[in-house]
């Protein structure tokens, strides 16, 4: 089965700086790439498919890339309420793995 | 509104039995394939089970293949997650999940429910 692994596992950054997390399968997945964000004791929310594809209603500070093994998510300038965590999942194929999770917090 | 209502939860002893349903509002059930994921306490996000829109394809996560049975009645737009056998480390809050296109089973999952808590525990 094809792992996910995204780095960093946490990080704490200041209101308005940029920040990027990376996801990477471990064997090619397309751009079969998910982004969800899951803001504490709330369900997941679908922010990216097709590994850059912004959902509607999702603010524009944020951007996806890459194809194949290796994909980030940036956040252009990162606000109080995009504190939460951040998880990649591949769905190409079953299983429909998830990422480990990066969790976002305001410095 | 499109909607997902999970029941079903609740603590159980292990190696018994407990069954999810997932009752779907405002939108056509049949049309979409549809997942269970579930989350433990404290932890990452953990795909389970997928169903195809007609019910004929279904796959499991290795951690709970043989044991746990997903499956849906289009007619009373509810999905079901069968579980058996259950041990403690299944305890998390089950969610199931639509898949954001009609007809599509390669698809990103759009539309969560609110989740069923299940604690496997004697």
């Amino acid at each position: 089965d094809i792992q996910m692994t995204q780095s960093p596992s946490s990080l704490s950054a200041s209101v308005g700086d940029r920040v990027t997390i990376t996801c990477r399968a471990s064997q090619g997945i397309s751009n079969y790439l998910a982004w969800y964000q899951q803001k504490s004791g709330k369900v997941p929310k679908l922010l990216m498919s097709a590994a850059s594809t912004l959902q509607s209603g999702v603010p524009s500070r944020f951007s996806g890339s890459g194809s194949g093994t290796d994909f980030t998510l940036t956040i252009s300038s990162l606000q109080p309420e995009d504190v939460a965590t951040y998880y990649c999942q591949k769905y190409n194929s079953a299983p429909f793995t998830f990422g480990p999770g990066t969790n976002v917090d305001i410095k | 509104q499109v909607h997902l209502v999970e029941s079903g939860g609740g603590v159980v002893q292990p190696g018994r039995s407990l069954r999810l349903s997932c009752a779907a509002s405002g939108f056509t059930l049949s049309s979409y394939t549809m997942h269970w994921v579930r989350q433990a306490p404290g932890k990452g996000l953990e795909w389970v089970a997928v169903i195809s829109n007609d019910g004929s394809n279904k796959y499991y996560a290795d951690s709970v293949k043989g044991r746990f049975t997903i499956s849906r009645d289009n007619s009373k737009s509810t999905l079901y997650l069968q579980m058996n056998s259950l041990r403690p480390e299944d305890t998390a809050v089950y969610s199931c999940a639509r898949v954001t296109s009609a007809g599509r089973w390669s698809d990103a999952f759009d539309i969560w429910g609110q989740g069923s808590m299940v604690t496997v525990s004697s």
